[in-house]
């Protein structure tokens, strides 16, 4: 599985965009990258996916670096329901596992 | 749609003693995954089943945890006996057959082992 680094925490003022960062510098030219996010006391949800090209949709976008090894989540307008903690998770295409690492708690400031 | 359904939410138990979980994944999905969510990780996939056969049971703790999806739709995971370090939220996924389609989580059980 390919290794990911992200921030232990980041900090956001509500209604401002907030970037997050995501190193997966050895993933394979077949691997999606797919965000998720767990807010507090519930299981996680899946927020977006995506192979090469930047992706939308209605809760984030999805910017992916040029050479695949990075990639940045963006949410567009924080709220403070958006305080959880967001996993960067490289996915095989044949496969359905998911590999957890410890992701970045994002706190939201009013 | 009605989401993932586990139960119980929380449960408190003693060392050597078993517990079971139950969960009822999304009508029609055929994958059911059982995670364990250490306090301050991500979440680890236990063991994985399409339809009632199991694809992924490699960091299954065999030698006291099991797991079960009869009739390839509801599942139950049992520890027996517990230790202090199974003390974790265990997450039920779900998700369909199609490939890349998300894994949808149910809200977690909560075991604390005194």
């Amino acid at each position: 599985d390919a290794k990911t680094t992200q921030p232990n925490s980041m900090e956001s003022n509500e209604e401002e965009p907030v970037h997050l960062p995501c190193n997966h510098s050895t993933i394979s030219g077949t691997d999606y990258i797919h965000w998720y996010r767990q807010l507090p006391s519930q299981g996680p949800e899946y927020v977006i996916h995506g192979l090469t090209s930047n992706v939308n949709n209605r809760m984030a976008s999805l910017a992916i670096a040029e050479d695949r090894k990075s990639s940045t989540l963006i949410l567009h307008r924080a709220t403070l329901r958006d305080a959880a903690v967001y996993y960067c998770i490289p996915k095989k295409s044949s496969g359905d596992k998911l590999t957890f690492g410890t992701g970045t708690r994002l706190a939201v400031r009013p | 749609e009605a989401g993932v359904a586990q139960s119980p939410r929380y449960k408190i138990i003693e060392k050597r003693q078993s517990v079971a979980f139950w969960c009822n994944p999304i009508s029609g999905h055929a994958t059911l995954y059982w995670y364990q969510q250490i306090l301050g990780q991500g979440p680890k996939l236990l063991i994985q089943f399409q339809n009632n056969g199991v694809v992924d049971d490699s960091q299954l703790p065999k030698d006291r945890f099991s797991a079960e999806r009869l009739k390839g739709v509801d599942s139950t995971l049992k520890i027996q006996p517990a230790k202090l370090e199974d003390s974790a939220v265990y997450l039920c996924a779900s998700s369909s057959v199609d490939r890349g389609k998300s894994q949808y989580f149910g809200p977690g059980t909560r075991l604390l082992v005194l």
